[in-house]
């Protein structure tokens, strides 16, 4: 199957810093790549849709200056939280879509982010 | 619109079975099944597009029904690895986000 790796995949930094997360698409180019944040025990909450070379399409409620998303080429994806805080504790996952019309998302592992 | 998945939670012994549902007020496009285990990412387990489509995979298997708006997962003889949570991703429209349910937690003890 299709893999996705990211990374990191847990980062701990302070209050008021920004932290970088990619995603990568392995073995296929993915045409959308997708930015999901799951709380514990919780389900996984879509936070912006990123195609190559265009700007993201966040869902509502979600901060565009603080969750920037760029999507460099068909392989990568980066999602940067700028000005981290305690609340933006979470878990991320990233997934990708290949070129197709019957195609599935895959995930990737996932980056533990933790905000002192 | 986020589907309706049920039971929310459930425990078997090994060698039981089980189903899982996902429900939606509206038609949908597809349904994708993941598993998710505690701390990791989800794993994609099938995909179901047509009304009626019925897909297996080992002893997971899942249906779609005729007017699209409900898929369940079958899961029989249950191993302790199916252990996980288990959601529901659905697509309104070809290539748009999937939209998960809120999971189904499945127990399975010795």
């Amino acid at each position: 199957g299709a893999v996705v790796s990211q990374h990191p995949s847990r980062v701990i930094c302070k209050s008021g810093t920004s932290v970088k997360i990619e995603c990568r698409s392995l073995d296929f180019q993915a045409t959308t790549m997708f930015w999901y944040r799951q709380f514990p025990k919780k389900s996984l909450m879509l936070m912006a849709t990123s195609n190559e070379g265009s700007k993201a399409t966040y869902e509502q409620g979600v901060e565009k200056d603080k969750f920037l998303i760029n999507h460099a080429s068909l392989t990568l994806s980066t999602l940067t939280v700028t000005s981290a805080h305690p609340e933006d504790s979470s878990f991320y996952i990233c997934s990708a879509r290949a070129r197709g019309i019957q195609e599935t998302q895959y995930f990737g592992p996932g980056t533990r982010l933790l905000v002192l | 619109q986020q589907p309706v998945q049920s039971p929310q939670a459930v425990i078997l012994r090994e060698g039981e079975d089980a189903v899982i549902n996902c429900s939606s007020s509206k038609a949908l496009y597809s349904v994708h099944w993941y598993r998710q285990k505690h701390g990791e990412a989800p794993v994609f387990l099938m995909i179901l597009l047509k009304g009626g489509e019925q897909k297996g995979h080992e002893k997971i298997s899942a249906s779609f029904n005729e007017k699209k708006q409900q898929s369940s997962l079958y899961l029989t003889a249950s191993q302790l690895s199916y252990s996980g949570t288990y959601f529901c991703g659905t697509e309104n429209a070809g290539n748009t986000p999937l939209v998960f349910g809120k999971g189904t937690r499945l127990s399975v003890i010795a």
